[in-house]
């Protein structure tokens, strides 16, 4: 089945260092791909989507590309802030077939940034 | 508020009881899923609802699970003589669609702890 692999945690950086966490996909379809992001004591909520490849999606400064050709979706930050310590999740979502609409989740990377 | 709620926000229960947790989606939204968080770990999916189609219960781990989802409104996942392995955090998003694209929205989550 499907299934997604981040990168283990956890990963602990200073202000204003880049940061990357690595996401690797196996789908049997064309998924759409997802990173969300769980603030200490918040929700779960969506931080950026991409919905076919070389598809690029950006939000709060983060980015990610997905490339279809190496069935990745790392994520990238070119400068963290104190206020991007969190969980970051990566996911993706079938593209059909009788699961459609599940999101599959990659076990989580937790983000600590430091003054 | 317009957001997803569930409750209880914790529930404490002994061995071999059944519990209840209930989901109220954004309105409007068609699509409702259940998932389960164990600690450490990344989100799990149990079923997923569409309008009146057949739900997807391809990730409930056992008979012990079921769920119930009145049109496109409220959902309750049960859990029939609870394990301690079923101690968890179980979260339930909604969507406008079951699109491949569309943002699923998650709820604060029902903390449950299994004695």
């Amino acid at each position: 089945g499907d299934s997604v692999t981040q990168m283990e945690g956890p990963v602990t950086l200073s202000e204003e260092a880049f940061l990357t966490i690595n996401c690797t996909y196996t789908a049997t379809g064309y998924p759409s791909l997802f990173w969300y992001v769980q603030y200490p004591g918040e929700g779960l909520q969506l931080l950026l989507k991409a919905t076919k490849a070389d598809d690029k999606g950006s939000n709060k400064g983060f980015e990610a590309t997905y490339r279809k050709e190496t069935t990745s979706f790392h994520l990238e930050k070119g400068s963290v802030q104190v206020s991007d310590s969190a969980v970051y999740f990566c996911a993706l979502r079938e593209a059909g077939g009788t699961s459609y609409g599940k999101l599959t989740f990659g076990q989580g990377t937790i983000l600590t940034v430091h003054p | 508020g317009a957001g997803v709620s569930q409750s209880p926000s914790n529930k404490v229960t002994e061995k071999g009881k059944d519990v209840e947790l209930r989901c109220d989606p954004i309105s409007g939204h068609t699509a409702l899923y259940w998932y389960r968080q164990r600690l450490g770990q990344g989100l799990e999916f149990l079923i997923y609802f569409q309008g009146n189609s057949a739900p997807d219960k391809s990730g409930l781990p056992s008979d012990r699970f079921s769920a119930e989802r009145t049109g496109e409104s409220v959902s309750t996942l049960t859990i029939q003589r609870t394990q301690q392995e079923d101690s968890a955090v179980y979260l339930c998003a909604s969507s406008s669609s079951g699109g491949r694209g569309s943002e699923q929205f998650f709820g604060p989550g029902t903390r449950l702890t299994v004695l």
